[in-house]
C-alpha cells in the first residue's frame, strides 16, 4: 500500500512571495502519477498540477511548479508570486495507474497568503 | 454542464438512523468514488466503482454500502449511523486511464454529515 506524507500542517506566505509545500510518499511501484489538489474555503477540490513518474522533467502550470525527486520519493509544490486566491488547503496525492485510478492523499497543508 | 453533483449538501442524523448520499455525474465517466475527509487525515477512500453494476471496497469501507445501478449515479448508504461517521463526504469521477486522459478525478462539492 502507498502512503503520502505532508509534514507541514500549516504555512503562511506574504502576497507576491514564493512558497514551497513538501510531500513525500512511499511506494514499491515504478510507474505512477502524482497530483497536487487545492481545496479553497468553498470545499471544491481543484487539480493544480500533475506529474507522471516516468517523466524526468518537472511539471509546470503557470505560477505552479513541482520538484519531483523520484529516488528520494519527494514531490514538492512551488507557488510563485503568491496571490490571495491561493489561500487554501493543498493535498498531495498518489495514483497507481490502470488500477481504478484511486488516489491516496496526504493529510494536507493549510496555506494562508497574507496581504 | 453540472459535472459532479452531490445531494444532500448537509445532513444531521441521530445515532442508529440510516441515510443515502446520492452522487450524479454527467461526464460519462466510467469510474466513481466516495471519499471521506477528516481533519489532518486528508481524504480516505470508502468505496469505488469501475463500471455500472460493479463496486469495490476502499481503505475505510466499514459501516457503508454502495450501489451503482446506473453509470451516472453512485449511491453511498449508511445503514446505522455512528458518531464516528461524522465527516465531510466527497464523490468523484474519472475516465479510465489511457494515453489520452490524465487520470484527473473530478470532485463534487462535498456533503457534511453530522451524527449525534
Amino acid at each position: 500500500a502507498q502512503t503520502v506524507t505532508q509534514s507541514q500542517p500549516e504555512m503562511s506566505v506574504q502576497e507576491a512571495e514564493t512558497v514551497t509545500l513538501s510531500c513525500t510518499y512511499d511506494t514499491s511501484e515504478n510507474n505512477y502519477y502524482l497530483f497536487w489538489y487545492k481545496q479553497p474555503p468553498s470545499r471544491q477540490m481543484i487539480l493544480v498540477i500533475r506529474q507522471e513518474a516516468y517523466k524526468q522533467q518537472n511539471a509546470t502550470e503557470n505560477r505552479f511548479s513541482v520538484n519531483f525527486q523520484k529516488a528520494a520519493k519527494s514531490f514538492s509544490l512551488k507557488i510563485s508570486d503568491s496571490q490571495l486566491g491561493d489561500t487554501a488547503m493543498y493535498f498531495c496525492a498518489f495514483m497507481k495507474p490502470f488500477a481504478g485510478n484511486m488516489l491516496t492523499f496526504g493529510g494536507g497543508t493549510r496555506l494562508m497568503v497574507k496581504p | 454542464n453540472a459535472g459532479v453533483t452531490q445531494t444532500p449538501k448537509f445532513r444531521v442524523l441521530k445515532t442508529g438512523q440510516s441515510m443515502t448520499l446520492l452522487c450524479a455525474q454527467d461526464m460519462n465517466h466510467e469510474y466513481m468514488y466516495w471519499y471521506r475527509q477528516d481533519p489532518g487525515m486528508g481524504l480516505r477512500l470508502i468505496h469505488y466503482s469501475v463500471g455500472e453494476g460493479t463496486t469495490a471496497k476502499g481503505e475505510v469501507p466499514d459501516g457503508y454500502n454502495v450501489s451503482r445501478l446506473k453509470k451516472q449515479n453512485f449511491l453511498l448508504g449508511l445503514e446505522s449511523a455512528a458518531p464516528s461517521q461524522t465527516s465531510v463526504y466527497f464523490c468523484a469521477s474519472s475516465y479510465s486511464l489511457d494515453t489520452t486522459n490524465t487520470g484527473e478525478l473530478f470532485f463534487g462539492e462535498g456533503s457534511r454529515l453530522t451524527v449525534l
